[in-house]
């Protein structure tokens, strides 16, 4: 079984500061791995996923992710964050073989004071 | 715009009633779930379908009756439902349900979910 552990459960920061959300998880195989953010009150919205090749992953609006398998991490990160960045990050991670099950971490509260 | 659509956005139905939640997709999109979210937590799956079949049930109450008719339509009948089924009800779409094929990125599609409440 695979689970997923996000570290920070709620991040209070100002507009300009810099942003790493931490996720680990735990499955011996090829995963594939997957950063979402839900703004209040909206939908589940994909930030930026990594299957294979750099592990350096772009995704939208500024974010990126970096895939260290020896460390089982997938990084989220912004260099600068705006107060419209003030959502709930998800981390998730699915193996590739097998049902689809996509398992969730607890989710980070990030809020961003201007 | 999310492009599973789910109705209804809102629904409050009584422990007695009987209630359907819909979602649509048309994306040719061969696998279909269903997840529950309570407040500032992940969600959590209930159902995949796969081919228009059930292939998981995450142990979830009868009370909860999926249904999928046809590969673009999956429903969620809600019967005696309690209080603390109170939640956002999300509905998604992939590519597949099973081993990942070429061009199939395995990425699930959300919709903008229906918010239950159970009084």
């Amino acid at each position: 079984a695979q689970s997923v552990s996000q570290h920070n459960h709620h991040v209070i920061l100002s507009e300009a500061a810099s942003l790493e959300l931490g996720c680990n998880y735990s499955y011996g195989g090829t995963v594939n791995l997957f950063w979402y953010v839900q703004y209040p009150g909206q939908h589940l919205q994909l930030l930026l996923k990594y299957f294979s090749g750099d592990p350096l992953v772009k995704g939208i609006k500024g974010f990126e992710a970096e895939f260290i398998k020896s460390k089982f991490s997938f990084n989220l990160r912004k260099p600068s964050v705006q107060w419209s960045d003030t959502a709930e990050y998800f981390c998730a991670v699915k193996s590739p073989a097998g049902p689809r099950k996509l398992s969730f971490g607890a989710g980070t509260t990030v809020t961003v004071r201007a | 715009d999310t492009e599973v659509t789910q109705t209804p956005k809102h629904l409050v139905m009584g422990m007695t009633n009987k209630k359907s939640l819909k979602c649509e997709q048309h994306m040719g999109h061969r696998a279909m779930y269903w997840y529950k979210q309570k407040a500032k937590k992940p969600p959590e799956l209930m159902f995949v379908y796969s081919y228009e079949k059930l292939s998981i049930n995450e142990s979830v109450p009868s009370r909860f009756s999926p249904e999928c008719p046809n590969s673009s339509l999956l429903n969620l009948h809600l019967h005696a439902l309690q209080p603390e089924d109170s939640a956002l009800y999300l509905c998604a779409s992939s590519q597949s349900a099973g081993t990942s094929g070429p061009g199939d990125t395995g990425e699930l599609f959300f919709g903008e979910g229906s918010r239950l409440t159970v009084l």
